[in-house]
């Protein structure tokens, strides 16, 4: 599993448009990238994936870049609600590793 | 999306007790679940690899004397704290993939187990 490196914590404003990166300089060309937001006490909750370029759907966007060693998600206009933990998670498909890494600590301040 | 459930959602035993946790998917079929635990403000740390009708795979360092997990069907997996003792304490949160050809992992609410 490629192994991944997170900003541990940032600060965000009401309304502000969040970008979290997330290293994994090591990825695979069957690995794909995922995203999980975690609040306290509670199980994390999928985000995101994808494999490469941009993937938008109604809640973030996606970043790759075409050597794909990294990726950056994307919170629109973040709410105080957002205020989270930010897992990245590189996943091979229809492979089990399943460790995650450190994670962001985003606060969202009013 | 799919359901994940576990229960119980919090419990409180004396040390030397025994205290399982069962993780449900409630609408589709798990082959493979994960169990993991979570000190505070820290990140989740995978215990184990739970395969249906086989052994668990568990990782470096998780004693799996200590901590049972049995999947006897492809809808629940439990994980049994054995003889627990108050460093046992902690937030165990179980997964299932419903689709093995995608990266997305559906949690459980987790399990907070509190050992006095």
């Amino acid at each position: 599993l490629a192994k991944t490196t997170q900003p541990i914590s940032m600060d965000s404003y009401e309304g502000q448009e969040v970008n979290i990166t997330c290293s994994h300089n090591n990825i695979a060309t069957n690995d794909y990238i995922t995203w999980y937001q975690q609040f306290p006490s509670q199980g994390p909750r999928f985000i995101i994936q994808g494999y490469k370029t941009k993937v938008t759907n109604e809640v973030a966007s996606l970043f790759i870049p075409a050597d794909r060693k990294s990726s950056t998600l994307s919170l629109p206009r973040v709410s105080l609600s957002d205020t989270a933990v930010y897992y990245c998670l590189v996943v091979m498909y229809n492979n089990n590793d399943m460790r995650f890494g450190a994670g962001t600590r985003l606060t969202v301040k009013p | 999306g799919a359901v994940v459930s576990q229960h119980p959602s919090w419990v409180i035993c004396k040390s030397g007790t025994s205290v399982k946790i069962e993780c449900r998917s409630l609408d589709f079929q798990a082959t493979t679940m994960f169990w993991y635990r979570q000190f505070p403000k820290q990140s989740l740390m995978l215990m184990a690899t739970s395969n249906e009708g086989s052994k668990a795979t568990y990782e470096q360092g998780v004693e799996k004397d200590k901590f049972l997990i049995n999947h006897a069907s492809l809808t629940l997996s439990t994980l049994t704290v054995t003889s627990a003792h108050p460093e046992d304490s902690s937030f165990y949160i179980c997964s299932a993939r419903k689709d093995p050809n995608t990266g997305e992992l559906f949690f459980g609410e987790g399990s907070r187990l509190t050992v006095l």
